[in-house]
């Protein structure tokens, strides 16, 4: 079975600074890889997905993910962090074309 | 608006009552997704329909629960005699299904609160 584990339920970054969100998936073959957003009161919006085309993935708003085969993880990061990114991010993972597998959730706050 | 749209956004409802909620997904879309979100969780899967068949349905989804398609245009999810166990977020979820991982495009999500 596929599944991803979200290494931190929570992270906190000052306005301007780096963000990482870690995420470890566990797949018996090359799996597909996505990560969503979810702001309060609001949809869940796909920021990137990853299909085993290139493993550097841009997504929205400055974001992006590196697959790492090796160390079978799949971390989104962005620059600079803004005060509007403070939401509720998803690693995903799909076993096929229709199903998705969702982890716990890391929960981003922004500091000014 | 011509995204998935879901109502009621908000439901009370008295444990053992039934409750409905409707999902109309974008309107060229074949595919038409729920799944269920608790406190603190990601959201989990329940069943998906291509066009009017329902393809797949989750353990999770226990004989209380049940979902419809008919003509392959909005779904409805229907829990009966609830139990405080469901409160939850259900959220709907639809795609164009043409080809693998295409995107899933989601609603925001009916929450229920069983009392």
């Amino acid at each position: 079975a596929q599944s991803v584990t979200q290494l931190d339920s929570h992270v906190s970054v000052s306005e301007g600074t780096p963000v990482l969100l870690r995420c470890n998936y566990s797949s018996s073959y090359s799996p597909s890889l996505f990560w969503y957003v979810q702001h309060p009161n609001k949809g869940l919006q796909l920021l990137l997905k990853y299909t085993s085309a290139a493993t550097l993935v841009k997504g929205i708003n400055g974001f992006e993910a590196e697959f790492k085969k090796s160390e079978t993880s799949f971390h989104l990061t962005k620059p600079s962090a803004h005060m509007s990114d403070a939401a509720e991010y998803f690693c995903v993972v799909s076993p096929n074309d229709y199903k998705l597998s969702f982890g716990a959730g890391t929960t981003v706050t922004v500091r000014a | 608006d011509t995204g998935v749209s879901q109502n009621p956004r908000h439901k009370i409802t008295k444990r053992g009552q039934n409750v409905t909620f409707r999902c109309d997904p974008i309107s060229e879309h074949n595919r038409l997704y729920w799944y269920r979100q608790t406190l603190g969780q990601g959201p989990e899967f329940l069943t998906y329909f291509q066009n009017e068949a329902q393809l797949e349905k989750s353990r999770l989804l226990s004989d209380r629960f049940s979902a419809e398609r008919p003509k392959g245009s909005f779904s409805t999810l229907e829990i009966q005699r609830t139990e405080q166990g469901d409160s939850a977020m259900y959220l709907c979820a639809s795609s164009d299904g043409t080809g693998m991982n295409t995107e899933a495009f989601f609603g925001q999500g009916t929450r229920l609160t069983v009392v």
